[in-house]
């Protein structure tokens, strides 16, 4: 079956204590991404990834780290969490940057950060 | 600046009734792409229905077509037939060939629909 998985679904922890969140998807997509969504705001990108080893900045990437060192695997890394960065995480992926290619979400992820 | 606007925070419709989810964008792109997603309360996002802005005739899939107006910049979700597992939050979202570097959704803000028996 065509997936995105995201690992934990839910999480909470404390502020400083560094967390990895993994996504894993098996269609052999180049592009993946990461969003959080926050009540009032919709989705908005935090990293992107074009291919291995490349990975650039999106709408909000403070606090945030990425890794691309496989083609199935990009995890979103909180080296010092903060209260801030409470949210739902979405990792998600697609074929192509062609504007009609769909994007696949994984299930999310809910961090609170106390 | 691309941006997509969903103007209604919160809708009610009878089951068995169609409604009519609204969702406006601004773009300066000639190529682009338009989804709605759906979002239950378990939290899942699933895409729903994609109209790309060269389409001449508008999207359907199943109970779901998208009302495009490409003049007025507008993309309205159309549901037939609600269903009370239509009770969720909408997202209306699209992505612009300068988006396409980034492989970047752009997202309205959602209308959470709830569907009455």
């Amino acid at each position: 079956e065509a997936q995105v998985t995201q690992n934990p679904r839910y999480l909470i922890t404390v502020t400083g204590k560094k967390l990895t969140v993994t996504c894993s998807q098996n269609m052999n997509h180049e592009y993946m991404s990461w969003y959080r969504q926050d009540p009032g705001l919709g989705l908005r990108q935090i990293y992107y990834s074009m291919n291995v080893e490349v990975t650039d900045k999106g709408d909000v990437p403070e606090g945030y780290k990425v890794s691309r060192k496989e083609k199935r695997n990009f995890p979103l890394i909180l080296e010092s969490p903060s209260p801030n960065q409470t949210s739902l995480y979405f990792c998600a992926s697609s074929l192509s940057r062609t504007v009609s290619y769909e994007q696949y979400f994984g299930p999310g992820t809910r961090l609170t950060v106390t | 600046a691309q941006k997509i606007t969903q103007t209604q925070p919160g809708m009610f419709v009878q089951e068995k009734e169609a409604v009519t989810l609204d969702c406006t964008y601004d773009t300066s792109d000639q190529s682009y792409g338009l989804f709605w997603y759906k979002q239950p309360s378990s939290g899942e996002m699933i895409f729903l229905i994609y109209q790309g802005s060269y389409d001449e005739q508008n999207a359907t899939e199943g109970r779901y077509s998208l009302n495009f107006q490409k003049a007025r910049k507008s993309a309205n979700l159309v549901i037939s037939a609600s269903q009370l597992g239509d009770s969720a939050m909408y997202f209306c979202a699209m992505r612009g060939s300068y988006g396409g570097a980034t492989n970047k959704l752009i997202f309205g803000t959602g209308t959470l629909l709830a569907v009455q028996p």
